[in-house]
């Protein structure tokens, strides 16, 4: 099983709005990443959790707060978004601790911000 | 200039050859990737390659490898419509965190 699953698939949100995103995985990975894709771009890395613990915040906006409530599980809490924070939040886990660094990526939430 | 460059478009007619190539800057790399995105999905790995080799194939893919131009290649065989996605090439370098650095990605367009 190489899957990562994020959940919702879309999210549609008012700048007042909170929601959160989730990430799921059972590959006993011990590293997962939250990344942000614009259209026709690649994905940018934003925070980086290593045995559960925030080991790299690319500068993220305070208004997006990760959490690792456990070794399968990723959040995203959003909060006081702006409309150019609309984009597709990708999630991805990787064994971690080495050279041979695959990322397995989930399928993505496609958030607009009204 | 960026670490990882690839052209931004293929276009190729259906049963042909595509070949989609991206240059990398630093030396230490170890391991370097490509990526399929198809529209609206996640990136799916296509396959890898270790810096001390030369080629890899699966299947109707085939990776080339040129350390000392710091060029890396993907050779799709007899390409079809559902080939049509962006493809992105990765590197992780040593001495670092291993993060994969993505290119900008290359739009392959395959046509009837």
């Amino acid at each position: 099983d190489t899957e990562v699953t994020q959940t919702p698939k879309h999210l549609v949100m008012g700048m007042t709005n909170k929601k959160s995103l989730k990430c799921e995985q059972h590959m006993g990975h011990r590293a997962m990443y939250w990344y942000k894709q614009k259209a026709k771009k690649p994905p940018e890395l934003m925070f980086v959790y290593s045995y559960e613990k925030l080991s790299i915040n690319e500068s993220v906006p305070s208004r997006f707060s990760p959490e690792c409530p456990n070794s399968s599980l990723l959040n995203l809490h959003l909060h006081a978004l702006q409309p150019e924070d609309s984009a597709l939040y990708l999630c991805a886990s990787s064994k971690g601790g080495g050279a041979k660094n695959i990322q397995y990526f989930g399928a993505g939430t496609r958030l607009s911000v009204l | 200039g960026e670490d990882v460059e690839q052209s931004l478009f293929l276009s190729v007619r259906e049963g042909d050859s595509s070949v989609i190539n991206c240059t990398y800057t630093d030396s230490s790399s170890t391991y370097l990737y490509w990526y399929k995105q198809e529209p609206g999905a996640g990136l799916q790995l296509l396959t890898y390659i270790f810096s001390n080799m030369d080629m890899k194939q699966d299947q109707r893919l085939t990776v080339l490898l040129n350390k000392k131009d710091k060029h890396l290649s993907l050779r799709i065989a007899d390409t079809q419509t559902g080939d049509s996605a962006i493809y992105f090439c990765a590197e992780s370098k040593t001495g670092g965190s291993y993060i994969p650095t993505f290119g900008r990605g290359t739009s392959l367009i395959v046509h009837p």
